[in-house]
């Protein structure tokens, strides 16, 4: 069975800092990673993917990820956010045998402060 | 992409009472997702739907007090059945996005509050 922590339930910043969510998993299995998104009033969207190759992923808008398989940790960094990066962030795993099934941390509440 | 609706997006609904959830693709699925997201928990999924059968329910969850049906390959609704105030969450459905990309679409969530 696979778990997700994610540490922190809200993160504080200021705009234009450098930020990073922490996201941790336990799994016996190979795994895929994933980062959703969820804007105010707006529902989950996926903001980047591990599946293979390239430990390191990036998303359009500047947030970046490395699969760190010996510490078991996926996190999310951006070195510069902005008042719009202000979300719920949900970091995910799923079996790579049975892709249908996520498992998602507790998320984690960004607020960028101007 | 899919573009999934729900409908209601929020209700308030009194305890013993039962709520009927849409989930509606603008495109045909083989599989459909029910998620619940309690206050401060993550998503948890409840269940999944597959057209021509009996949805599979996970671990705690069973189908007498979320039934859920799924009439055709663009719709499906959960119930929620005899509510409780424990019952008060955000449920999302959602769909694969398929071709070996692993991830999913999720629609907006209905917030239900159970008094």
């Amino acid at each position: 069975a696979q778990s997700v922590t994610q540490l922190d339930s809200q993160v504080p910043v200021f705009e234009e800092a450098p930020v990073e969510l922490r996201c941790n998993y336990s799994s016996s299995v190979s795994v895929y990673l994933f980062w959703y998104v969820q804007y105010p009033n707006q529902g989950l969207q996926l903001l980047l993917k591990y599946l293979s190759g390239s430990t390191l992923v990036e998303s359009i808008n500047g947030f970046e990820a490395e699969f760190n398989k010996s510490q078991t940790s996926f996190h999310l960094r951006k070195p510069s956010v902005h008042i719009s990066d202000t979300a719920e962030y949900f970091c995910a795993v799923s079996d790579q045998r049975n892709t249908d099934k996520l498992i998602f941390g507790t998320g984690t509440r960004l607020q960028v402060f101007p | 992409s899919a573009v999934i609706s729900q409908k209601p997006s929020r209700d308030i609904c009194q305890r013993g009472t039962s709520l009927t959830i849409q989930c509606q693709v603008d495109s045909q699925v083989t599989m459909m997702f029910w998620y619940r997201q309690q206050p401060g928990q993550s998503l948890t999924l409840i269940a999944t739907a597959n057209q021509g059968s009996e949805a599979t329910y996970e671990s705690g969850f069973v189908i007498d007090k979320f039934p859920i049906s799924r009439p055709n390959l663009t719709f499906s609704t959960l119930t929620v059945s005899n509510m409780s105030p424990e019952d008060s969450s955000i449920y999302l459905c959602s769909v694969p996005t398929g071709s070996g990309s692993y991830e999913q679409y999720f629609g907006p969530g209905t917030r239900l509050t159970v008094t």
